[in-house]
């Protein structure tokens, strides 16, 4: 069966640092990978998406990036950390070329103060 | 642009009662919407989902209703029980690519 890792599962970093968040997927293969913001009491902030390796869709203009070095890792960068980037961030998948569904991972509550 | 709308935005009802929540969206070509649970800091797990060729779905005390002409569609929950208590997300397919657009989330607290 598939699962679908995050870490860490809490930071805190102060504003100006970088920031990695890593998610990873098992049990499948060339999924879509989907990067996902949910500020405090709010709905879901489509980030990225990744339909393979290298290719990525950005959703929203902001300070973040996604990389997809491998095919079933995906990681949201930051050079430089906002006080609007904390929130809860949830990497999802979805299984090509016909499944709908999308899973969620456990999500990384990041605080930036 | 797309938009996906979601009502309401918290609900209350008593143990056994039905719940429902409503939502409209505004892409014509949406084919697919799942309807997510998210317990409070926890992942949203996904509980049932509709796609265009079908009206109704139901899996035991949940159901999802879809109205293609009117864009609308919404979850039924009957028999309402405490550990239902939760934020609910619909959500629909966005331009026939796998991406999806959420509601605003309805907040169902069922009162003992």
């Amino acid at each position: 069966s598939q699962t679908i890792h995050q870490w860490p599962a809490t930071l805190v970093q102060p504003v100006g640092s970088p920031l990695s968040l890593e998610c990873t997927v098992e049990g499948t293969s060339n999924p879509n990978l989907y990067w996902y913001r949910q500020a405090a009491g709010r709905g879901l902030q489509l980030l990225f998406y990744s339909v393979g390796i290298g290719q990525i869709s950005s959703e929203v203009p902001q300070n973040l990036s996604a990389s997809r070095p491998q095919d079933r890792q995906f990681i949201l960068s930051s050079k430089k950390l906002l006080l609007s980037d904390s929130g809860f961030y949830l990497c999802a998948w979805s299984d090509l070329p016909t499944a709908y569904e999308q899973y969620f991972g456990p999500g990384t509550r990041l605080t930036v103060t | 642009g797309e938009n996906v709308e979601q009502h309401p935005s918290t609900l209350s009802v008593q143990e056994g009662d039905s719940a429902v929540i409503k939502c409209t969206y505004s892409d014509s070509a949406s084919n697919y919407f799942p309807w997510y649970k998210q317990e409070l800091g926890k992942r949203p797990q996904l509980i049932i989902d509709i796609r265009s060729n079908v009206g109704e779905k139901k899996d035991q005390r949940i159901a999802v209703t879809l109205n293609k002409t009117a864009k609308h569609f919404s979850l039924h929950i009957t028999e309402t029980q405490p550990e239902d208590s939760a934020v609910y997300f619909c959500a629909a397919e966005m331009d026939s690519s796998y991406k999806l657009i959420f509601g605003s989330g309805t907040r169902l607290l069922v009162r003992p």
